[in-house]
């Protein structure tokens, strides 16, 4: 089956712009969550959706925000753009039922460079 | 969230056996231990996971310690294709209520030709 398909994968934008990120996730998944990789900080968590609610949420600012639709699709929101936002934006989808041995699968992930 | 401790790096001569450690003193009952690597310009990727008995699949074999406080991540016969940076992780807890990551530094294996 399709994997985390991921879009756009590359993109450039100017501090102070606004980006929207898109992930659909394996077909039957209900959990998305979306990741930030940067070589100073790692991968760190950002949040996770399950049936269009936030379940979990990382320490971030609310600049950064997330949705999830109805097919379980989920884009995630970047506002006022700052040069550190420049990152690797990865998505992972899971079965997301409420236990800690479900297999979370990463799409390929969306670099964003902010200039 | 209970912490893992990874060497940074390690090197390994190919066709020969891996042995990745990861320390987790502080793992809950309920903490699965998660291996996931990372190959260059891609996203992790999931290699095995377990609670208390040791794991084989098709990529790798997990043991576990009997105290659960430790693990190692076996690659029984390494290929170039296996460098990448490996994450050993913890998930679970009462706090984590849903599919949440903490990922660490992860350790960088080299692998020679």
């Amino acid at each position: 089956k399709a994997g985390v398909t991921q879009t756009p994968r590359y993109l450039i934008k100017t501090r102070g712009q606004q980006v929207t990120l898109s992930c659909s996730p394996i077909s039957g998944h209900r959990s998305v969550s979306w990741y930030q990789q940067t070589p100073g900080q790692g991968l760190q968590f950002l949040f996770e959706y399950f049936s269009e609610t936030q379940r979990n949420k990382g320490n971030f600012p609310g600049r950064f925000s997330g949705r999830q639709f109805s097919n379980s699709r989920s884009e995630m929101n970047v506002s006022t753009l700052e040069l550190g936002d420049s990152a690797l934006y990865l998505c992972a989808s899971s079965s997301g039922q409420r236990h800690s041995g479900n297999t979370i699968y990463f799409g390929e992930g969306s670099w964003l460079t902010v200039v | 969230d209970a912490k893992t401790t990874q060497p940074n790096s390690m090197e390994s001569n190919e066709e020969e056996p891996v042995h990745l450690p990861c320390n987790h003193s502080t793992i809950s009952g309920t903490d699965y231990i998660h291996w996931y690597r990372q190959l260059p310009s891609q996203g992790p990727e999931y290699v095995i996971h377990g609670l208390t008995s040791n794991v084989n699949n098709r990529m790798a074999s997990l043991a576990i310690a009997e105290d659960r406080k430790s693990s190692t991540l076996i690659l029984h016969r390494a290929t170039l294709r296996d460098a990448a940076v490996y994450y050993c992780i913890l998930s679970g807890g009462p706090n984590n209520a849903g599919n949440m990551l903490t990922f660490g530094g992860g350790t960088r294996l080299m692998v020679k030709p």
